[in-house]
């Protein structure tokens, strides 16, 4: 299995907070994405990095910011939580931008926004 | 733009039968089409993907898909379902657009009748 942790594995917060997911791999791959889960909508892109300090917006990126520091690390920060971000948020890697190219995926944090 | 449809959220089959999850793809250029899988409380793994070439491709578990381009279609199969098949599959495609990146489907819940 790829070398992707995600901490927490499980948050409960209050409308308005601050909250910051982690995502850290030990594979050295150079991209790295967030996406969320959603029951009807699958998958959605919220934000993705092609190498540190480089990061570009995805499909439902308002509400989020993020930021990659290290290679091994990319941090989903939700700036004032709302009830309509409570999902399952995943991470994944690819070591290529390859268009046939495989990605990994974390474990997944639910959170749950009260 | 390029996007994916899953035809049934929910599919049952008794174990032994035939598994047959349905996606469909609309892109203006050559798609690559994945399949991945997600087993409960876990991310997503790669089950097979199709890029050029062959249009029949295999992927693990005995799972198989064929790239049937007049149809815009990349139906998933199995032809013996097992009880440890029982979880979700979701349906992606990627082009060369500029821009895009993976898009997922909603996901086919899959379980297995004893």
């Amino acid at each position: 299995d790829a070398g992707i942790t995600q901490s927490p594995r499980h948050k409960v917060t209050e409308t308005g907070t601050p909250v910051t997911l982690r995502c850290h791999q030990t594979e050295n791959h150079r991209y790295m994405y967030w996406y969320r889960q959603d029951p009807g909508h699958g998958l959605r892109l919220i934000h993705y990095s092609y190498g540190v300090k480089d990061t570009d917006k995805g499909e439902v990126s308002d509400g989020y910011s993020v930021s990659r520091s290290k290679t091994e690390d990319f941090l989903l920060t939700l700036e004032s939580a709302t009830s309509s971000q409570t999902s399952v948020y995943f991470c994944a890697i690819s070591d290529s931008n390859r268009l046939d190219n495989e990605q990994f995926f974390g474990p997944g944090t639910r959170l749950t926004v009260l | 733009a390029q996007s994916v449809t899953q035809l049934g959220s929910h599919v049952s089959v008794s174990e032994g039968a035939l598994v047959l999850l349905r996606c469909n793809y609309s892109s203006s250029v050559p798609p690559y089409l994945f399949w991945y899988v997600q087993y409960p409380n876990q991310g997503l793994q790669l089950l097979l993907k199709y890029t050029t070439g062959a249009t029949l491709v295999k992927g693990i578990n005995g799972f198989e898909a064929e790239f049937k381009k007049s149809e815009t279609s990349f139906h998933l199969t199995k032809p013996s379902a097992h009880m440890s098949d029982a979880a979700e599959y979701f349906c992606a495609v990627r082009t060369a657009l500029v821009n895009e990146k993976l898009t997922f489907g909603t996901g086919t819940r899959l379980t297995i009748i004893p």
